[in-house]
């Protein structure tokens, strides 16, 4: 069946634009991630969505994050204003109750 | 959140079996211990998950301490294929974030 789909796979842009990340979820999956990936480093938690729950947001690493989860199913990570620093690849995961986590591929984000 | 330490890195030949560790001496009673791997451009991949007792599946074997501070990864025989980084991470079945370290870097060599 299909997995969890990212779009777009690449993207760059210039400092200080505006950039949307798209994630579908696994059909009937509940439960929605989003993580960030450094050159070299883990996964860095950014944003969790669990079903019509208010999304636990503490990861963001500032208010330019921001992440909605329309109809309980896509979400789309936005991040206003790039940096430089912003540049990784955005990882989106999905997942139902009790089992583990099915990740895409990704988003990989290049600041100019 | 209780945390996991893994080696940086390990090396393995290949067709002979890899024991990769990880330390979690803060783990709760309640906390499952899993293990993702990642190919280069690929998001991560589950690969298993264990309670308390020790677990096989298609692609390896967990072995879980008797106290649950540590646990070791087992891949019977490894191939090319199976170079990656592998995660070990602790994960509440309130299915709260989960967070992962830079895990193991595991190389293959023929």
């Amino acid at each position: 069946g299909a997995g969890v789909s990212q779009s777009p796979s690449n993207k760059v842009t210039e400092k200080g634009k505006d950039v949307e990340l798209r994630c579908d979820p696994i059909s009937g999956h509940t439960a929605l991630y989003w993580y960030r990936q450094s050159l070299g480093q883990g996964l860095e938690f950014l944003i969790y969505f669990q079903g019509n729950s208010a999304p636990d947001k503490s990861g963001l690493p500032s208010d330019r994050f921001s992440a909605e989860r329309t109809g309980g199913s896509v979400s789309t990570l936005t991040i206003q204003r790039t940096q430089q620093e912003d540049s990784a690849v955005y990882l989106c995961a999905s997942r139902r109750q009790g089992e583990p986590q099915h990740f895409g591929d990704g988003t990989r984000l290049s600041i100019l | 959140d209780a945390k996991t330490t893994q080696p940086n890195s390990m090396e393995s030949n290949e067709e002979e079996p890899v024991h990769l560790p990880c330390n979690h001496s803060t783990i709760s009673g309640t906390d499952y211990i899993h293990w993702y791997r990642q190919l280069p451009s690929q998001g991560p991949e589950y690969v298993i998950h264990g309670l308390t007792s020790n677990v096989n599946n298609r692609m390896a074997s967990l072995a879980i301490a008797e106290d649950r501070k540590s646990s070791t990864l087992i891949l019977h025989r490894a191939t090319l294929r199976d170079a990656a980084v592998y995660y070990c991470i602790l994960y509440s079945n309130s299915g709260y974030a989960l967070n992962f370290g830079k895990g193991t870097s595991l190389l293959v060599t023929p």
